[in-house]
């Protein structure tokens, strides 16, 4: 299984607010920066937060992030159907072999 | 802007080295992480590695024994070896560009699939 904990699944209705938790440890989400990813069906995945809370120029202020301890949030707010798609957190883990690390996505599915 | 294109054979043998080429175009390949990522069918993502344009590098330790990168500035490429593959290598495998703080993926190639059959 996936070193972060994510739901695998998530949903809302259009104009909704939705919330994708991304839960790890002391030695990812703890003490390094959580990236979210965006993956439209068939497509490659897309930079959507980075470094907890900031948005590449192009993403909408519908999304944001936030991180407190060793978990993460991803809050969509006026949820739009072009939101569908799958979710992904990352950060950099600092155990004896340094890498990167993801969850195991959460499909997020507009009502 | 920066584009990224991944290229290789899309069958390789179980027990073979697959081979990867990704290449940049629209920017230089100096100064940068560059990362592949991996993502089977209907599973999510699966970061493989990262080397930096000096050839330093860093693996994800459950591949690290079979997983070889390499840059070549010159052609503004860089590439990733698999030794020993099997089913389980089957996947979707994506080559994207580390952010100057060299963890955030920020560009990424379409991907390419490799499937893993005799």
């Amino acid at each position: 299984q996936s070193v972060l904990t994510q739901p695998p699944s998530a949903s809302g209705t259009p104009g909704q607010r939705v919330t994708i938790s991304c839960s790890g440890s002391s030695s990812n989400i703890g003490s390094n920066y959580v990236y979210w990813y965006q993956q439209l069906p068939g497509t490659a995945p897309k930079l959507l937060i980075y470094r907890n809370n900031q948005r590449p120029s192009g993403v909408p202020d519908r999304f944001s992030g936030s991180k407190s301890g060793t978990s993460a949030s991803l809050a969509i707010s006026g949820l739009r159907s072009e939101d569908e798609a799958d979710y992904y957190c990352a950060a950099w883990d600092d155990s004896l072999s340094a890498s990167m690390v993801f969850g195991g996505g959460t499909k997020l599915t507009v009502l | 802007q920066v584009q990224l294109q991944e290229s290789g054979p899309g069958l390789v043998k179980p027990s073979e080295t697959l081979s990867l080429t990704c290449t940049v175009s629209g920017g230089s390949i100096s100064s940068y992480y560059w990362s592949w990522i991996r993502q089977p069918a209907g599973k999510g993502l699966e970061w493989i590695g990262r080397i930096y344009t000096s050839g330093s590098t860093n693996y994800n330790p459950s591949l690290k024994s079979r997983v070889t990168m390499s840059v070549d500035t010159s052609k503004n490429q860089f590439s990733l070896k698999l030794s020993s593959v099997t089913a389980a290598d089957t996947a979707v495998y994506y080559c994207a560009r580390m952010d100057l703080s060299g963890y955030g993926m920020d560009v990424w190639g379409q991907g390419t699939t490799v499937t893993v059959s005799s």
